[in-house]
């Protein structure tokens, strides 16, 4: 299984650019990356998902490296509603969910006015 | 699109007792389900995949006798936690996936409390 190591907690401010980074060294070839966002007793909500280089969209990028052994989600401007949890998955698309379905303990962030 | 919902969102039992939580896909089939668990503080943990018409997958450590899932239509699981005792209060979230289409849509969870 493609472990997934995330800082347990991070702080920033309010319209600060913030990058959570999560380490995969045991990614394989084969799995794609993705970032969810959880709030206190709600489901845990996508937010991206990537395989190489970098994507983008209306809330998120996500810079993966040419070894992809990490990533980085980047969030733009946060606000205070960005307070939560941020978990990092690992796992292949081609219906193995064995690995996609093991949560870290996800990065909690912490934004502050 | 891709709505899954639960129910209840949450619930109070008295020891001993069962519940049944349900999970629904809205606007999509889905052909496997999953159920989570998570404790305060604490990141989800996988407890069973389910696939319609079929018998669950339990991970290890989850008793599949106190923890009954169904999985009869495309559209909806259920899980029942069967005498039910305070260590088993806990948030409990489903996720279902479609047959093409990688991403797990997650469910809102039911916070289950057992007196």
């Amino acid at each position: 299984l493609a472990k997934t190591t995330q800082p347990i907690s991070m702080d920033s401010y309010e319209g600060q650019e913030v990058n959570i980074t999560c380490s995969h060294n045991n990614i394989a070839t084969n799995d794609y990356i993705t970032w969810y966002q959880q709030f206190p007793s709600q489901g845990p909500r996508f937010i991206i998902q990537g395989y190489k280089t970098k994507v983008t969209n209306e809330v998120a990028s996500l810079f993966i490296p040419a070894d992809r052994k990490s990533s980085t989600l980047s969030l733009p401007r946060v606000s205070l509603s960005d307070t939560a949890v941020y978990y990092c998955l690992v796992g292949d698309q081609g219906g193995n969910a064995g690995n996609m379905l093991t949560f870290g303990g996800g990065t909690r962030l912490m934004v502050k006015p | 699109g891709a709505v899954v919902s639960q129910h209840p969102s949450r619930v109070i039992c008295k020891s001993g007792t069962s519940v049944k939580i349900e999970c629904r896909s809205l606007d999509f089939q889905a052909t496997t389900m999953f159920w989570y668990r998570q404790f305060p503080k604490q990141s989800l943990m996988l407890m069973a995949t389910s696939n319609e018409g079929s018998k669950a997958t339990y991970e290890q450590g989850v008793e599949k006798d106190k923890f009954l899932i169904n999985h009869a239509s495309l559209t909806l699981s259920t899980l029942t936690v069967t005498s039910a005792h305070p260590e088993d209060s806990s948030f409990y979230i489903c996720s279902a996936r479609r047959e093409t289409v990688y991403e797990q849509f997650f469910g809102p969870g039911t916070r289950l409390t057992v007196l």
